[in-house]
């Protein structure tokens, strides 16, 4: 059981450049969410997902693109990378209700 | 809004002694609370939740918590440091919408270093 699955591990980026982060569950989750992880400020959302065709914004969007084709998937994208967008970022399932999110491994992301 | 404190960024405690480690919430609706751990270039784990049933709340690895209404704190402890519990520790509340608690607002984190 795979669990959340979070590709790639670790990525660095060059200002202005695309990229996409991968997130993959096999737990027919419902809900799905990115977080970043910065030094002494937490995990904070960034978009998440109630479901197939269905996002929202969360703390901090900006920057970001989502979407949700699958339940399975919930890519996030960064359109034109910028410093501060170096972070961790998490992404995490939920079947929702009670229960608790499950969190992937994380993606280190630099951007130069 | 909801928001979470957690008093501390760093706690050490010594191998054997008492885990003690502080989150206050703050929520308009009656909160979903959880405690993660997060060890070194991994996810989050989830520790314990506490979704409404028992105020005290026992989870993985001798970590229990008590909701205090009174007092809006959902304190993480262990009575005796293990050197495998140095890690990161979140506390989180949620509280349900239409959906569940599929948005989470996190403390910023306690390092628990454990001294020999």
């Amino acid at each position: 059981n795979a669990g959340v699955t979070q590709t790639p591990k670790f990525q660095v980026l060059k200002t202005g450049q695309s990229m996409t982060l991968q997130c993959a569950q096999d737990m027919n989750h419902e809900y799905m969410s990115w977080y970043r992880q910065d030094p002494g400020m937490g995990l904070r959302l960034i978009h998440y997902s109630v479901g197939a065709g269905i996002t929202d914004q969360g703390e901090v969007p900006n920057g970001y693109n989502v979407s949700r084709s699958t339940t399975e998937d919930f890519p996030l994208r960064l359109l034109s990378a910028a410093p501060s967008q170096t972070s961790v970022y998490f992404c995490a399932s939920t079947p929702g209700g009670t229960q608790p999110q499950h969190f992937g491994d994380g993606t280190r992301l630099s951007i130069l | 809004a909801q928001s979470v404190t957690q008093l501390g960024s760093h706690v050490s405690v010594s191998e054997g002694a008492l885990v003690l480690l502080r989150c206050n919430y703050s929520s308009s609706v009656p909160p979903y609370l959880f405690w993660y751990v997060q060890y070194p270039n991994q996810g989050l784990q989830l520790l314990l939740k506490y979704t409404s049933a028992a105020t005290l709340v026992k989870g993985i690895n001798g970590f229990e918590a008590e909701f205090k209404k009174s007092e809006t704190s959902f304190h993480l402890t262990k009575p005796s440091a293990h050197m495998s519990d140095a890690a990161e520790y979140f506390c989180a509340v949620s509280y349900a919408l239409n959906f569940g608690n599929e948005k989470l607002t996190f403390g910023t984190g306690t390092r628990l270093t454990i001294i020999p």
